[in-house]
């Protein structure tokens, strides 16, 4: 089956470091997706990772682990208006139209 | 500005109303999403269009009726809907269905609420 599991909530302070972690089982993996979400507003997108290791894009890092089964979302440097939700998407290449399958998300709360 | 519209941002109607939501994109892309987000639940896929032509619906109740007259625009008009389909709307594009690196751009979405 398709599964992705995320934490529901994470709290951290301003200025620190948080990583968000994004498991998942897909039986064709081609690529995953990191979006923020603020509320009320539309997911943006953050990073893409299809290759294993690290991506670096100023304070927002991805890594991948294709054997494991596991990313997670590392923001730097926290300011408050990283206060968002966090969505883990996988494109699954078993799927006739390389569709997303979604994490349901997590919520980050940054306090000063 | 993500180069994704919707209207309306709100709606609040009744269960034997009949109204549409809208979509446009200024994005030139090909494709383009349904999904939708209720609270603490990953996002659904509804109706995906690629070059005006639906490529999926996932089991998605006849109440939820998909349009796409063009690329650049998609409807969704909703009749005789239930309280379960109270939830936030996205619509999303992208360039092409099939590139793995093409990120889907979302518009603000319609937040839906049933009476």
């Amino acid at each position: 089956g398709q599964n992705i599991d995320q934490p529901t909530e994470m709290t951290a302070t301003e200025g620190a470091i948080v990583q968000i972690n994004c498991t998942y089982q897909t039986s064709g993996f081609n690529g995953l997706f990191w979006y923020q979400q603020h509320a009320g507003e539309a997911p943006t997108f953050l990073s893409y990772n299809v290759l294993d290791g690290l991506e670096e894009k100023g304070r927002f890092s991805s890594f991948l682990s294709r054997s494991k089964g596991y990313s997670y979302l590392l923001l730097k440097e926290l300011q408050m208006k990283d206060s968002a939700s966090y969505l883990c998407a996988v494109r699954d290449r078993e799927d006739s139209n390389y569709q997303l399958i979604w994490g349901a998300g997590t919520k980050l709360i940054i306090k000063p | 500005e993500t180069g994704v519209t919707q209207t309306p941002r709100h709606l609040v109607m009744g269960m034997t109303n009949k109204k549409s939501l809208k979509c446009e994109q200024h994005l030139g892309h090909n494709a383009m999403y349904w999904y939708k987000q209720s609270a603490k639940k990953p996002l659904e896929l509804m109706f995906v269009y690629n070059f005006k032509e639906q490529t999926e619906n996932n089991s998605v109740p006849s109440r939820f009726s998909p349009e796409c007259p063009n690329s650049s625009h998609l409807f969704l008009h909703l009749h005789t809907l239930q309280p379960e389909d109270s939830a936030l709307y996205l619509c999303a594009s992208s360039q092409d269905l099939w590139v793995g690196n093409q990120p889907q751009h979302f518009g603000d979405g319609t937040r839906l609420s049933i009476l």
